[in-house]
């Protein structure tokens, strides 16, 4: 079953423009992590926040964390038409002890010019 | 890609023919995974391996079998294709947590 729900699961906005995605999940993590996926490409890594982070950057990516809510977000600034992609969020359910990763099914994000 | 090749990287096939998809990683990463992506259900993970002939079962692993005889190499196999194993499949390995994506292979059961 899926652990991360992402919202929206699709979003345009203009070239310049902030763009966020939110990221519920169910039970307690060890991480939360973000990656992007381009059409036809594998996923590629963005950023991991530890449960007992409330917040991280990475140049334009802010993520934050709230364990109370079990919910994610990611906000990717100043965007550009090279952002457009699908995001995920992943997590490890703090349970498990099989290094598993759950994703969830990603929000398609358009960057109109 | 990080050092992950998958093979082929397209197949069609026909409905009960076995088939075989590779994963190769150069990373010497102990853990590895295979996915399936569909329309409407992201990533789902079929099954892992955590050490060389160590493996276990994801979420969606009924049809599906692997293998793992040495670190770079993580076979999955179809016994008997069937239409709804028509995806695209990821394999990744993982370091510390961040996993790192192959390009995916395309199959087609017909």
């Amino acid at each position: 079953s899926q652990q991360g729900e992402e919202d929206p699961q699709a979003l345009s906005i203009q070239e310049g423009e902030n763009a966020t995605m939110n990221c519920s999940y169910k039970t307690s993590i060890n991480n939360l992590q973000w990656y992007r996926q381009n059409s036809g490409r594998g996923l590629v890594h963005l950023i991991l926040i530890r449960s007992n982070e409330r917040e991280k950057h990475s140049g334009r990516l802010r993520v934050t964390l709230d364990t109370s809510k079990k919910s994610s977000s990611l906000l990717i600034t100043a965007s550009r038409a090279a952002d457009t992609a699908s995001y995920f969020c992943a997590t490890d359910a703090a349970m498990n002890r099989d290094d598993k990763i759950i994703f969830g099914k990603g929000t398609r994000l358009h960057i109109l010019p | 890609d990080a050092g992950i090749t998958q093979s082929p990287r397209h197949k069609v096939t026909e409905t009960g023919t076995p088939v075989t998809l590779r994963c190769h990683q150069t990373e010497n990463h102990r853990y590895m995974y295979w996915y399936r992506q569909d329309p409407g259900h992201g990533l789902r993970l079929i099954h892992y391996s955590y050490g060389v002939k160590d493996t276990d079962k994801g979420e969606v692993s009924d049809g599906y079998s692997v293998s793992r005889s040495k670190t770079e190499d993580f076979l999955l196999t179809l016994e008997s294709a069937t239409s709804s194993q028509t995806s695209v499949y990821f394999c990744a390995t993982m370091s510390y947590y961040e996993q790192y994506f192959g390009p995916g292979t395309r199959l087609t059961v017909t």
